[in-house]
């Protein structure tokens, strides 16, 4: 599959716990965005990192919420200390070198469930 | 606050008749918009999308209108068929950068009755 892979599909954590979603961007896509999709709600930009440079993170809360994309592996958003509130899917996108129109391809999502 | 808005969350339309799925913004330093596709618990999905320098972009049973000086676009969907429904996205980008980051508006749940 060629596609953009994120694990884990599902993931249930409980208040107090930390989260770690991954993806891995579809082959030779060097761009990498993460969104947010609430219940109810629309996608919402958190993070967009190339290799080992996070390019624009003006969607991320402050606090708690992280995300890498090293040199080698996948790109990895990571949430500490989870709270009720993170309960979302959160879908990672990727674009290739020349992406330049917004075109993105998303994953099939992590949801996240905070007990 | 919104810059991309989808004010109908749900469009129910019979099985060969026309849907029409309607997208407002707010920042007119877009120059970009999509529409994406999602299926229950999948992933988005690329669908069509225009330049600001066309009014009109078509693509088989979809095309996608254009209104700049409205800030105003719209999905037409003709003939749909029960296999197009889905919650449909709209999403608009600006350079940023030299970067083109979508935003998205909240979508709209479209029914195609057979």
């Amino acid at each position: 599959n060629a596609g953009v892979m994120q694990n884990p599909r599902h993931l249930v954590r409980r208040r107090g716990q930390e989260a770690r979603l991954r993806c891995s961007p579809m082959k030779g896509h060097s761009h990498v965005y993460w969104y947010r999709q609430l219940p109810e709600e629309g996608l919402k930009f958190m993070v967009y990192l190339q290799k080992e440079n996070i390019i624009d993170e003006s969607g991320m809360p402050k606090e708690r919420f992280s995300a890498e994309f090293p040199k080698e592996g996948p790109s990895i958003l990571r949430i500490q200390q989870v709270v009720r509130g993170d309960s979302a899917a959160y879908f990672c996108a990727s674009s290739p070198i020349t992406g330049d129109t917004g075109e993105l391809f998303f994953g099939e999502g992590s949801r996240l469930t905070v007990l | 606050d919104q810059q991309v808005k989808q004010n109908s969350p749900s469009l129910s339309v019979q099985e060969g008749r026309i849907s029409i799925l309607n997208c407002d913004y707010t920042n007119s330093m877009f120059d970009y918009f999509l529409w994406y596709k999602k299926y229950p618990a999948e992933g988005p999905t690329f669908l069509i999308s225009i330049s600001s320098i066309k009014d009109k972009n078509e693509d088989g049973r979809f095309t996608v209108f254009l209104n700049k000086s409205a800030k105003h676009l719209s999905l037409h969907i003709v003939p749909s068929q029960p296999g197009d429904s889905a919650v449909y996205f709209c999403a608009a980008s600006a350079p940023s950068g030299g970067s083109y980051i979508p935003t998205f508006g909240r979508g709209t749940s479209l029914i195609v009755h057979p």
